[in-house]
């Protein structure tokens, strides 16, 4: 079982805004980290730290957290963000590090 | 440009061990440990063990330790994973990334390799 709990799938219609949760205890005490996957293709790096987006991950992705939970926000969803997403942090052992078990993005 | 490069798809029969290589270049080798993930078909990520290119320290998920076993050569800037005993779960594809970290709250997995498909059938 993961230490970081996903919705298995959330739906947005396109141009609409979506969030994608992460829950988990270690969340309380670091930042989650998440990835965009799209099929056949190997994870990319969406959101870093507190609110960092690598070159060439679009605006439109932001992150934000509070307490033990962590969101990916896509404002403005596009048909090319479909894709699965997962998050990823420290577990709260510390000595480890644990993915949520991804949330299938639809855009409708 | 940072890259890493893994080895090739393998087929394997159950109880053999499989070594999955992973070049890295573009960077200090030895500056950023490395994690490998898998991903059996149709799952999630999995986080496997990471190792520290410099010293060779690894740190190992629970569930596979005693079959996992990272490496890595230096004057070849190369990671391996071998896994033993492979059973029919062991199907999957295996990813190597570089860690990144800053200060001791934020860790990040960038880049990733391509992944290799290791197959395990009788």
């Amino acid at each position: 079982s993961s230490e970081l709990t996903q919705d298995p799938a959330v739906s947005v219609a396109l141009g609409q805004t979506v969030r994608i949760t992460c829950q988990g205890d270690s969340l309380r005490s670091c930042y989650a980290t998440w990835y965009q996957q799209k099929p056949g293709q190997a994870p990319i790096l969406v959101i870093f730290g507190e609110n960092n987006r690598p070159s060439g991950i679009p605006d439109r992705f932001s992150g934000s957290g509070s307490g033990n939970t962590a969101s990916l926000t896509i404002t403005g969803a596009q048909a090319e963000d479909e894709a699965d997403y997962y998050c990823n942090s420290r577990d709260s052992s510390g000595n480890h590090w644990v993915f949520g078990g991804g949330t299938k993005l639809t855009v409708l | 440009q940072v890259q890493l490069v893994q080895s090739g798809a393998e087929v394997k029969k159950p109880g053999a061990s499989v070594r999955v290589s992973c070049k890295a270049s573009g960077y200090t080798f030895t500056s950023h440990w490395m994690h490998w993930v898998r991903q059996a078909p149709g799952q999630g990520l999995e986080w496997m063990g990471i190792i520290n290119p410099s010293g060779g320290v690894t740190i190992y998920a629970q569930k596979l330790q005693g079959r996992v076993t990272m490496t890595r050569d230096t004057s070849t800037t190369t990671v391996y994973m071998e896994l033993s005993s492979l059973r029919s779960e062991d199907t999957a594809m295996y990813y190597c990334a570089r860690d990144n970290s800053v200060a001791d709250t934020s860790w990040w997995f960038d880049p990733w390799g391509q992944g290799t498909l290791v197959t395990v059938s009788s």
